[in-house]
């Protein structure tokens, strides 16, 4: 069975441009989380999402934002992107919303310049 | 406000000895606590968990203790292999706020000498 599916895996932007990052949960899991992880930190978490309804947000500024589609991927979107922005995004997906069962993908490492 | 926190950032243990993990909370309305282990270019991997009303989870190797009026958890692994080196995350799910939301700590980096 596929894992969470993340892409794309690495990207390079520029200040003040917008990005776009994908992910597919394990077939069956309704519910999808993002965390960003800063390099020497632990993950933290941006959003959830169940059944197509976000159900939880994380103390980062309106400039994120995120969507489930009816097939459960989900897009997480940044825009007028900051040096401070370069990260790790890591997608988790879950059966349900409140399950710890969650699996991580490998991420989006994204850099901004 | 590090609602988590992991305050070892590295150790080190010679294969065969026991490797402990400790980490420190402050929200008393977390529900579970687990475990996660993480190697380079890839995302974290359950290991293990422990719920809020239990003080203590086994699973082979591993076992979670749990001191919730120390608000404090740690994580034995016996015997150490050099299989397990790689960055642990402590995790709190829950605690009142978002009800599907992980909490983790800083990570502490687990080097298993043969």
């Amino acid at each position: 069975d596929a894992g969470v599916t993340q892409s794309p895996t690495h990207l390079i932007k520029t200040r003040g441009q917008h990005v776009t990052l994908r992910c597919s949960p394990i077939s069956g899991h309704k519910s999808v989380s993002w965390y960003q992880q800063v390099l020497g930190q632990g993950p933290q978490f941006i959003f959830q999402y169940y059944e197509k309804e976000e159900r939880g947000r994380g103390n980062f500024p309106d400039r994120f934002s995120a969507r489930q589609f009816p097939n459960y991927s989900s897009e997480l979107n940044v825009n007028a992107l900051l040096l401070g922005d370069s990260a790790l995004y890591l997608c988790a997906s879950s059966p349900t919303a409140g399950n710890y069962g969650y699996t991580f993908g490998s991420g989006t490492r994204l850099t901004v310049v | 406000d590090q609602q988590v926190k992991q305050n070892s950032p590295s150790l080190s243990v010679q294969e065969g000895r026991i490797s402990i993990l400790n980490c420190d909370y402050t929200n008393s309305m977390f529900d579970y606590f687990l475990w996660y282990k993480k190697y380079p270019a890839e995302g974290p991997t359950f290991l293990i968990s422990i719920s809020s009303i239990k003080d203590k989870n086994e699973d082979g190797r591993f076992t979670v203790f749990l001191n919730k009026s120390a608000k404090h958890l740690s994580l034995h692994i016996v015997p150490s292999q050099p299989g397990d080196s790689a960055v642990y995350f402590c995790a709190a799910l829950g605690g009142g706020t978002s009800y599907g939301k992980l909490t983790f700590g800083q990570g502490t980096i687990l080097t298993v000498h043969p």
